[in-house]
C-alpha cells in the first residue's frame, strides 16, 4: 500500500509569487500514475493534473506538474486569489488508490 | 456539460444502512467506470470504491469491505453506494466522481475527471 506524504501542510504567500507543493511516496509509483487536484471551501475537488504531468481540459498553464518515481511537485505561477484552495496528490497506479494529507495554500 | 448530483445522505445510528444515490448526466454513462470517495469532516480524501462498466468488477478500500456495496443502473444512469452496519468513522461527505476511463482494463486511469457536489452522511447515536 502507498502512502503519500504532501508538504508543506500550509503555504502563505502574496499574489504573484511561486508555489511548489511536494507529494512524496513510500514506495514508487508505477508508471508515474500521479494527479493533483484543487479543492476550494465548500466545493468538491477539481482535477489539474494527471500523469504527473499533463493538465486536465481548461486548467491554466500557470499549473505545472513534474517528478517521477517518489517525488513529485505542483508548481503554481504567478500565484492569483482564486488559488487560495488546499491542493491534494493522488497515486493511481496500484490499489488502495491513495491520496496525499493535502497542502493548505493561503494568498495573503 | 458532465454533472452529477448525489442524494441520500443524513443522519444515522451506528450499525443503521444508507442508501446514497448518483444521479449523472452530460456524457455516456453506461461507457465509463464510476467511484465513490470520501472526506471526513475537516479531513483529506478517501477512495471508497469503483465499478465496471457493466457492474462485473468492483473494488472497495479495506475498511469498507463486507459492508458496502456499489452498483449502478445504466438505463438510469444513476450510480448508488449501500452501506450497512455504519460506524462513526464513516461520517463524511460522500462524493461520487467519474473516472476518465472507458476500457475494459482501467489501469492507469483510476482517477476522477468529474465530481459531484457530495452528501453528508453522519453517523451518531
Amino acid at each position: 500500500e502507498i502512502v503519500l506524504t504532501q508538504s508543506p501542510g500550509t503555504l502563505s504567500l502574496s499574489p504573484g509569487e511561486r508555489a511548489t507543493l511536494s507529494c512524496r511516496a513510500s514506495q514508487s509509483v508505477s508508471s508515474n500514475y500521479l494527479t493533483w487536484y484543487q479543492q476550494k471551501r465548500g466545493q468538491a475537488p477539481r482535477l489539474l493534473i494527471y500523469g504527473a504531468s499533463s493538465r486536465a481540459t481548461g486548467i491554466p498553464d500557470r499549473f505545472s506538474g513534474s517528478g517521477s518515481g517518489t517525488d513529485f511537485t505542483l508548481a503554481i505561477s504567478r500565484l492569483e486569489p482564486e488559488d487560495s484552495a488546499v491542493y491534494y496528490c493522488q497515486q493511481y497506479g496500484s490499489l488502495p488508490l491513495a491520496f496525499g494529507g493535502g497542502t493548505k495554500v493561503e494568498i495573503k | 456539460e458532465v454533472q452529477l448530483v448525489e442524494s441520500g445522505g443524513g443522519l444515522v445510528q451506528p450499525g443503521g444502512s444508507l442508501r446514497l444515490s448518483c444521479a449523472a448526466s452530460g456524457f455516456s454513462f453506461s461507457t465509463y467506470w464510476m467511484s465513490w470517495v470520501r472526506q471526513a469532516p475537516g479531513k483529506g480524501l478517501e477512495w471508497v470504491a469503483h465499478i465496471k462498466q457493466d457492474g462485473s468488477e468492483k473494488y472497495y478500500v479495506d475498511s469498507v469491505k463486507g459492508r458496502f456495496t456499489i452498483s449502478r443502473d445504466n438505463a438510469k444512469n444513476s450510480l448508488f453506494l449501500q452501506m450497512n452496519s455504519l460506524r462513526t468513522e464513516d461520517t463524511a461527505v460522500y462524493f461520487c466522481a467519474k473516472m476518465p476511463c472507458t476500457t475494459t482494463s482501467c489501469y492507469g486511469f483510476l482517477y476522477f475527471d468529474y465530481w459531484g457536489q457530495g452528501t453528508l452522511v453522519t453517523v451518531s447515536s
